[in-house]
């Protein structure tokens, strides 16, 4: 089976810049999840979609970040401009539903270093 | 507030050894408790769930204990493997949200 796929591994932009973020989850995952792990910390949720409609999204910082899950499967996440403390590791995680015993299967991360 | 507290921070253990994890948590209301591991540059994967009814879960030399009245949770690693090293992140489940640990590092050095 194929685990979550994230796209860039890497990303380094400067300040004010954008930047874009791709995932692709566990095929028939209904529930999405885009994390911000900075170093030393665990990962904090930012969004949670439930097929392509927005669960969880009250941290996101809605003035410079957004998402969208169109068709319910494969989902983008932009940074407009990003800001210094925005650097960290952006994971994207999926599970079959959005069920509070259900395993999140997570994809490797996108680090990104802001200058 | 929700909060999840790990210790130690890090620790280093020689290969063949045991070592103990601990995770406080102040979440309510509380439904599970999960570990997962954390290898550098990947994503974390999930060890063990456990639900308050639970008191220990095994996954290989991996053994975690719950004491839900004191709000605590321990993982076990035995006989400790060079593969082994990574961070270890406790993550408490409750009112449909996650709250996470900052994770506690674990060296295994030959």
């Amino acid at each position: 089976e194929a685990g979550v796929a994230q796209s860039p591994r890497y990303k380094i932009i400067e300040k004010r810049q954008s930047v874009a973020f791709w995932c692709n989850p566990i095929s028939g995952h209904a529930t999405l999840y885009w994390y911000q792990q900075i170093l030393g910390q665990g990962p904090k949720l930012l969004i949670q979609f439930q097929n392509n409609g927005v669960v969880d999204d009250s941290q996101l910082p809605k003035d410079r970040f957004s998402a969208e899950r169109l068709k319910g499967v494969d989902s983008t996440l932009k940074i407009q401009p990003a800001k210094l403390e925005d650097s960290a590791v952006y994971l994207c995680a999926s599970s079959l539903e959005a069920g509070w015993m259900e395993t999140q299967y997570f994809g490797p991360g996108t680090r990104l270093l802001v200058l | 507030k929700n909060q999840v507290e790990q210790s130690p921070q890090s620790l280093i253990i020689l290969e063949g050894k045991n070592c103990t994890l601990q995770c406080n948590y102040t979440v309510s209301p509380f439904s599970n408790l999960r570990w997962y591991k954390q290898d550098t540059g990947r994503g974390p994967v999930s060890l063990t769930i456990m639900t308050f009814s639970e008191n220990t879960k095994s996954n290989g030399r991996y053994t975690a204990t719950l004491d839900a009245d004191t709000k605590q949770s321990s993982l076990h690693i035995t006989a400790s493997q060079l593969s082994d090293s990574a961070s270890y992140i406790c993550v408490v489940g409750g009112d449909y949200k996650l709250s996470f640990g900052a994770g506690t590092t674990v060296t295994v050095r030959a």
